[in-house]
């Protein structure tokens, strides 16, 4: 089945820890995303990357990191510096053809900090 | 200025009833426009895009006015299933593998 992967689906750090959250598609798309979602809130881009080896910070990319060494993985850091990090974690895919703005979105990670 | 502005709602309606729901944005340069479906705790669905001469995909009508830069969609005869989030979404200008702009949402409880 071809799909967006986010693992894991629930997430406990203390606070001062790293975590790394895992994201994997297996959709060939060249674009992934990364979003933060706070109760009531809308989306907010961290991250996102259109090529392999290329990413572009997004609204709130303070305390974050990402790497992009495969077109298949986007995996996303929450550092110790990111103030608030308890939210949702939503990975998104696009594909470049024409007419592929639709974003299609992994199951998110809910991360709570300790 | 937000690029996307909704109204947070909460709409809560009927089964059965005729409900709409309301969009701007704010770059008259955005090419793409769509609406999102958010169930609770989960992440969004594509729900149908939006085109210049309008579109429909059963119950639901989706508008593009860009003299106005006014989105709308339209649910008609609705159900308890429709109860979710309806985010609105533009892209921003530039590549095809651009960013894009969600709204907060507009929240719908549809109620037997």
């Amino acid at each position: 089945d071809g799909g967006i992967t986010q693992s894991p689906k629930y997430l406990f750090r203390k606070e001062g820890q790293n975590v790394t959250l895992s994201c994997e598609q297996n959709l060939n798309h060249d674009a992934m995303y990364w979003y933060r979602q706070d109760p009531g809130q809308g989306l907010r881009l961290i991250y996102y990357s259109q090529i392999v080896n290329d990413f572009q910070k997004g609204d709130i990319a303070e305390g974050y990191s990402v790497s992009r060494e495969k077109k298949e993985s986007f995996p996303l850091t929450v550092t110790s510096a990111q103030k608030n990090p308890t939210a949702f974690y939503l990975c998104a895919s696009k594909t470049a053809t024409s007419g592929g703005d639709t974003q299609y979105f992994g199951p998110g990670t809910r991360l709570t900090v300790l | 200025r937000k690029e996307v502005e909704q109204d947070p709602g909460p709409f809560n309606v009927p089964e059965g009833a005729t409900v709409a729901f309301n969009c701007t944005y704010s770059n008259s340069a955005s090419q793409s426009f769509f609406w999102y479906r958010q169930d609770c705790r989960k992440e969004p669905k594509l729900l149908m895009s939006v085109y210049s001469s309008g579109n429909e995909d059963g119950r639901f009508t989706a508008q593009l006015n860009r003299a106005s830069q006014y989105i709308s969609l339209l649910i008609r005869d609705s159900k308890l299933s429709d109860s979710a989030t309806y985010l609105c979404v533009v892209n921003s200008r530039g590549s095809t593998l651009g960013r894009l702009y969600f709204g907060r949402g507009t929240q719908l409880t549809v109620w037997p």
